[in-house]
Formats: structure tokens, sequence, C-alpha cells
């Protein structure tokens, strides 16, 4: 159950577009289409933004997408806004019926 | 609407014990896996357990043997009993509401702090 592989921290400026990995294995990411990722503000609870690699909640603006090859998933957001600054973790389900999350990505919009 | 609220959460010595709640509203624990998930002061987001509708439970393996899930039906709320806790146990224990269908969670709860020092 080791955690997922994210970059620390990524950046863009407003209106850019800003992509986030997560790299596991062929027994998490790369095994199962069950990978959702969340926002996280500060002191706040965490939001789901993607899941299912690719699906967006209701809600969700479509500025955000995700994508996976491999044991790779990533969070795209496009035309970047002030109030997405946050930190973004990616989650994948790991067989037998566990969970894992990744380190977390803090974005900082330029 | 759906609604999460963790209590129980405070001060324990290690090795001491603690029993977290998540009243649940808007919807029925028992159709719905439930999960705990913690975040350490600073850190990321760590899984801790889940039950499923069927009432089978699983763990990390940082947790398993020392913390308990379970769930009252008829109180609508969702518990984790922790015992044996150590100083690497603190952090804020969320819980969080799965959808059938896949493995997310869709809504959670704002998290009660679990400090363990002495």
């Amino acid at each position: 159950q080791s955690a997922l592989t994210q970059p620390r921290s990524v950046s863009g400026s407003p209106g850019q577009s800003v992509t986030i990995s997560c790299t596991g294995t062929s027994s998490d990411v790369g095994g199962y289409n069950y990978v959702s990722w969340y926002q996280q503000h500060p002191g706040k609870a965490p939001k789901l933004m993607i899941y299912d690699v690719s699906k967006r909640p209701s809600g969700v603006p479509d500025r955000f997408s995700g994508s996976k090859s491999g044991n790779t998933a990533s969070l795209t957001i496009s035309g970047l806004q002030a109030e997405d600054e946050a930190d973004y973790y990616c989650c994948s389900y790991a067989g037998r019926y566990t969970l894992v999350f990744g380190g977390g990505t803090k974005l900082t919009v330029l | 609407e759906v609604q999460l609220v963790e209590s129980g959460g405070g001060l324990i010595q290690p090795g001491g014990s603690l029993r977290l709640s998540c009243a649940a509203s808007g919807f029925s624990v028992s159709s719905n896996y439930m999960s705990w998930v913690r975040q350490a002061p600073g850190k990321g987001l760590d899984w801790v357990s889940v039950i499923y509708s069927d009432a089978t439970t699983y763990y990390a393996d940082s947790v398993k043997g020392r913390f308990t899930i379970s769930r009252d039906n008829s109180k609508n709320t969702l518990y984790l009993q922790m015992n044996s806790l150590r100083a690497e146990d603190t952090a804020v224990y969320y819980c969080a509401k799965g959808a059938s269908g896949s493995y997310l969670f869709d809504y959670w709860g704002q998290g009660t702090l679990v400090t363990v020092s002495s």
C-alpha cells in the first residue's frame, strides 16, 4: 500500500493550463479505471473533481479533465483561475477492496 | 442534502483508545460504502479503512489490528474504534461516503482532530 507518486508542486499563470501526474503500478492505477482526483483548499475537506479516470461530477467546471496512460494518471486544468489554487490528490483502487492516495500536489496560480 | 458530521477527536496519550463517530444524514450509511481517511498535520491524505454495504471491512496495513470500523444502521452513524494509539496516528480524521459502481468519495465530513501525545 505505497502512496501514489505526485509532483510536490506545480504552477501556472491565469489562463494557462497545468497538468498534474499521478504514478502508481499495475496493481493500482494501471490495473483499474478507478482513479479519482480531489481538490483541497486550506482548512477544508477534500472535494471530488474527477472520478473513473475522466468523469466529472455535476458542478465541476469542464476546465478540469482527467486521463490515464499505463500506470500514470493525469489531471489537467485549463484556463487557470485564482480559485484553482489548492492541493490536489489522486486516489486509486488498489485491489482487495482497498484504496490508495497520492502524496498531493500544491498548485500555485502565479 | 447529504451531510457528514464527525466527532470524538481529542488529545489522547500513546497506547490509549478513542472512538470517532460520523453522523450521516440525507442517505443511508448501510446502503453505501463508507471510509475513514486521515491527514496528518501538513501532510497528504491517507486512506484508513472501509466498510461496504454487506458489512465487510478492510484496513490499511498501518492500522490493521488496532482500528475497527463499524456502523449503527439505526443511528445512521459510522464509527472508528482506535486502540493502541501511536504518535503517528495524530491527524485530522475524515469520514467519506462512497458511490456504488465505482471507487470514489463524493461527500466528506469536516474532520475531527486526533492528537496522540503524552
